[in-house]
């Protein structure tokens, strides 16, 4: 298994340009997520996803979209780039059980300048 | 709002002792809490994790200590090893959320040899 995968490694963006972040997993996991690191702050919620055509917001979700076809694919959309969205950004997936493990992919470096 | 919050912000510890990095939460409703350590360029990944009906919990090197009513919980990391560098955020998960985790700020652990 390739376990959560993102693409791309890192973005250069300007200010108002659009963009999609990839994310995929191979682990038939329900539960997706988005969270966005920066420093001091730990990780941060976005957006997340418990199955196919069913999102929510997280604790930072200005400025960010999301939608879920698949079980496999969770998108993640900047539709107008902000230098405030600099940050590194994560997927994240994992069954619906009392003590399942949330995997992340190597996550997505974006600057916006 | 922080609703958990790490301490220290970084640590540095010679090799062989012991690193303790320490989190309290907030909501008393959170009822799982992971562990996560990051080296760089790299996500996260899950280390060790226990529940609130457990005051500790040990694997190998590593000892989550839980004081459920300080709502306070730590980690030590015994024999503390060079290739334990890395960045270590403590997290907390309410209920059947599964894909929503609340982490700390995050600790840069650098172990002198």
């Amino acid at each position: 298994n390739a376990g959560v995968t993102q693409t791309p490694k890192f973005q250069v963006l300007k200010t108002g340009q659009s963009m999609t972040l990839q994310c995929a997993q191979d682990m038939n996991h329900e539960y997706m997520s988005w969270y966005r690191q920066d420093p001091g702050m730990g990780l941060r919620l976005i957006h997340y996803s418990v199955g196919a055509g069913i999102t929510d917001q997280g604790e930072v979700p200005n400025g960010y979209n999301v939608s879920r076809s698949t079980t496999e694919d969770f998108p993640l959309r900047l539709l107008s780039a902000a230098p405030s969205q600099t940050s590194v950004y994560f997927c994240a997936s994992s069954k619906p059980t009392g003590t399942s493990t949330q995997y992340f992919g190597p996550g997505t470096r974006l600057t916006v300048l | 709002q922080q609703q958990v919050k790490q301490s220290p912000q970084s640590l540095i510890v010679q090799k062989g002792g012991i690193s303790i990095i320490n989190c309290a939460y907030e909501n008393t409703a959170f009822d799982y809490f992971p562990w996560y350590q990051q080296f760089p360029g790299k996500g996260p990944a899950l280390l060790i994790a226990i529940r609130p009906d457990v005051s500790e919990k040990k694997e190998g090197r590593f000892t989550i200590s839980f004081n459920k009513s300080a709502k306070q919980f730590s980690l030590h990391i015994m024999d503390s090893q060079p290739g334990d560098s890395a960045t270590y955020f403590c997290a907390a998960r309410l209920g059947t959320s599964y894909g929503k985790l609340t982490f700390g700020q995050g600790t840069i652990l650098t172990v002198h040899p």
